[in-house]
């Protein structure tokens, strides 16, 4: 079955740690997403890529770096500058194009707590 | 102002009863409108979609864009137990950069 697969679930990091966050896709989706859900403030996104080798920023990047050398792979790194990383963390593909904004699949998320 | 705004609820409603969710807008360049399903520990999932004004029906939702007062709606008929979730309205202009409402958490009580 294709899908997204998101790990671990859960997550936990000391203060002063970088984390990788792995999401891995078999749809065969150009672009790829990372949100962050807190509490009453919806998604928010972090990064996004459209293709290989190239990633944009979404609207609250700082705090974290993400890689897109393969198709199916795009992990977020949480850094130490990350001041507030406690959230759930969610993954998103997508075609490109029109068709990709009605085909957004997520994954099931990892939560992640500062310790 | 938040671009969208959606109230976060809870909502919890007797099972049959109707649901109405709504969502508000500021931007007058969204054309596509879409509803997610959220249930607890998961991720979202993709309920209904709509482009630009009018309604949509798919069994016992309904979602309603009315793009002059800026607002969406997703209406539940017969609501179940195992429509209590969290949803969330979604809307863009273009494929790059969607924006998510809040969520509101729906409670159907049996």
């Amino acid at each position: 079955d294709g899908g997204i697969t998101q790990s671990p679930k859960y997550l936990f990091r000391k203060e002063g740690q970088n984390v990788t966050l792995s999401c891995e896709q078999n749809l065969n989706h150009d672009a790829m997403y990372w949100y962050r859900q807190d509490p009453g403030q919806g998604l928010r996104l972090i990064y996004y890529s459209q293709i290989v080798n190239d990633f944009q920023k979404g609207d609250i990047a700082e705090g974290y770096s993400v890689s897109r050398e393969k198709k199916e792979s795009f992990p977020l790194t949480v850094t130490s500058a990350q001041k507030n990383p406690t959230a759930f963390y969610l993954c998103a593909s997508s075609p490109t194009g029109d068709k990709g904004i009605y085909g957004y699949t997520f994954g099931s998320g990892t939560r992640l707590t500062v310790v | 102002q938040k671009e969208v705004e959606q109230d976060p609820g809870p909502l919890s409603v007797p099972e049959g009863a109707i649901v109405s969710l709504n969502c508000t807008y500021s931007n007058s360049a969204f054309q596509y409108f879409m509803w997610y399903r959220q249930y607890s520990r998961k991720g979202p999932e993709l309920l209904m979609y709509t482009y630009s004004s009018g309604n949509k029906e798919d069994g016992r939702f309904t979602a309603q864009v009315d793009k002059s007062s800026k607002y969406i709606s997703l209406f539940i008929r017969d609501s179940q137990p195992s429509d209590s979730a969290t949803y969330l309205c979604a809307m863009s202009s273009s494929a790059s950069k969607i924006i998510f409402g809040s969520g509101t958490r729906l409670s159907i009580r049996p």
